[in-house]
């Protein structure tokens, strides 16, 4: 079965600074990988996604993520982070057939802002 | 285009209370459905799908269970409550791509 790691529970960065937000999968095959972020007491809304093709892959809100099957990782990018990027963010692979395509969530990253 | 509802938005029962959180889909066919939990300080995690009316796999043991008595309506409920239960239930829907989320409920059981 598949798994989603994300080791940091809680990062900081001051506005202005770059972000990495690591994630690291495990599955047998090449994995279905999305990047969610949930404001407070909201529902998730998708950031970026790869299926397949580029690795590097562009999201809303200025974020990007790399797909590296070496490393199993899709780790998350943004060069400049705004005070309103403050949420939790969720990796998730998504596997199974066609009918089924239910994703597996990692723990969460808890993002602070600091001024 | 498809939207998902989600009702109600915020929820406070008692322990041993029945629950029933209702999830529809408008704009598409056939959809598969998903409900899955957060709880405090935790990530996502599946407790339901369905890949059609009357068919529900449930991904873990637990206290509650999943009805899909319409194509695009997904209901989560449960005959008596626990403190356990308590967290924030989210519906999602997919055809081709990825699921599409709803904006949750929060539930405490008090």
């Amino acid at each position: 079965a598949q798994s989603v790691t994300q080791p940091d529970i809680h990062i900081t960065v001051s506005e202005g600074a770059s972000l990495e937000l690591r994630c690291n999968y495990s599955y047998g095959a090449t994995p279905y990988l999305f990047w969610y972020v949930q404001s407070p007491g909201q529902g998730l809304q998708l950031l970026l996604k790869y299926f397949s093709g580029d690795t590097l892959v562009q999201g809303i809100k200025g974020f990007e993520a790399e797909f590296k099957r070496s490393q199993s990782s899709f780790n998350l990018r943004k060069p400049s982070v705004h005070w309103s990027d403050a949420a939790e963010y969720f990796c998730a692979v998504g596997a199974g057939d066609t009918g089924r395509r239910a994703l597996t969530f990692g723990s969460g990253t808890r993002l602070q802002v600091q001024p | 285009s498809q939207t998902i509802h989600q009702w109600p938005a915020t929820l406070v029962q008692p322990v041993g209370s029945p629950l029933s959180l209702e999830c529809t889909v408008e704009g598409t066919s056939n959809p598969n459905l998903y409900w899955y939990r957060q709880a405090a300080g935790r990530g996502l995690q599946l407790l339901f799908y369905s890949v059609g009316i009357g068919q529900i796999s449930s991904e873990v043991p637990q206290n509650l269970s999943a009805s899909r008595p319409q194509d695009r309506q997904f209901i989560l409920s449960s005959k008596k409550l626990l403190l356990s239960d308590s967290g924030f239930y989210l519906c999602a829907w997919s055809v081709t791509d990825r699921p599409h989320f709803g904006n949750g409920t929060r539930l405490t059981v008090t």
